[in-house]
């Protein structure tokens, strides 16, 4: 069974400061995506990053950047500089390749709180 | 329409009462999913529809939680005989399908359940 751990529930850092997110996750597949996904105030769940089981190479999006590291199953996510308007949860998913499907498996979420 | 559409945005409901949760995917989005979120929790897998096949029905909490979706669109998510802890924010998600290239999932922004 697929499974994600968010070791932090709550972060909170001071305005400018960088802020890394930890994610473990367990699959028994070799093909397999992992996802990011933030959840601000209003609720809605805003999708970030889907990164292959294949593709190892770090992504840099704006102060946003993700290293995915397969030989310790962690895909950690950092923002750099972080402003208030990064004030939120963020979740850590996992979606196995199936035929049958493609369902995610969420984490339990670390809420950010960044502070003027 | 642009995003995918949930409805009622808030339900409060007496306990024993039947409720149903509508939701409305991203046109030509052939895969929906039904998540359920309780208060400062991660999201929970409930069901998963995926074009004419069978739907994953693995996350269902009990007999009491149904969901059918018509003419491969539109969802309805019914609990019946209402329980206290049914109370949540229940998210409804679409996606295409790996095979079409899926980059993510789109959610809605959710229907807020209260049962007193």
């Amino acid at each position: 069974a697929q499974k994600v751990t968010q070791a932090q529930t709550e972060i909170s850092v001071v305005e400018k400061e960088d802020v890394t997110l930890d994610c473990v996750y367990e699959t028994r597949d070799t093909t397999y995506y992992l996802f990011w996904y933030k959840q601000p105030p209003s609720g809605e769940l805003v999708f970030l990053i889907r990164r292959n089981s294949f593709d190892e190479q770090n992504e840099i999006s704006g102060r946003y950047s993700w290293n995915f590291q397969k030989s310790t199953s962690s895909f950690n996510f950092t923002i750099t500089a972080s402003q208030v308007v990064d004030s939120a949860v963020y979740f850590c998913a996992l979606s196995e390749r199936k035929a049958a499907g493609n369902k995610l498996t969420f984490g339990g979420g670390t809420r950010v709180l960044v502070k003027p | 329409g642009a995003g995918v559409s949930q409805s009622p945005s808030n339900k409060v409901t007496e306990k024993g009462k039947d409720v149903e949760l509508r939701c409305d995917p991203i046109s030509g989005h052939t895969a929906l999913y039904w998540y359920r979120q309780r208060l400062g929790q991660g999201l929970e897998f409930l069901i998963y529809f995926q074009g004419n096949s069978a739907p994953d029905k693995s996350g269902l909490p009990s007999d009491r939680f149904s969901a059918e979706r018509t003419g491969g669109s539109v969802s309805t998510l019914t609990i019946q005989r209402t329980q206290q802890e049914d109370s949540a924010v229940y998210l409804c998600a679409s996606s295409l399908a790996f095979r079409q290239g899926n980059y993510g999932y789109t959610f809605g922004s959710g229907t807020r359940l209260t049962v007193v």
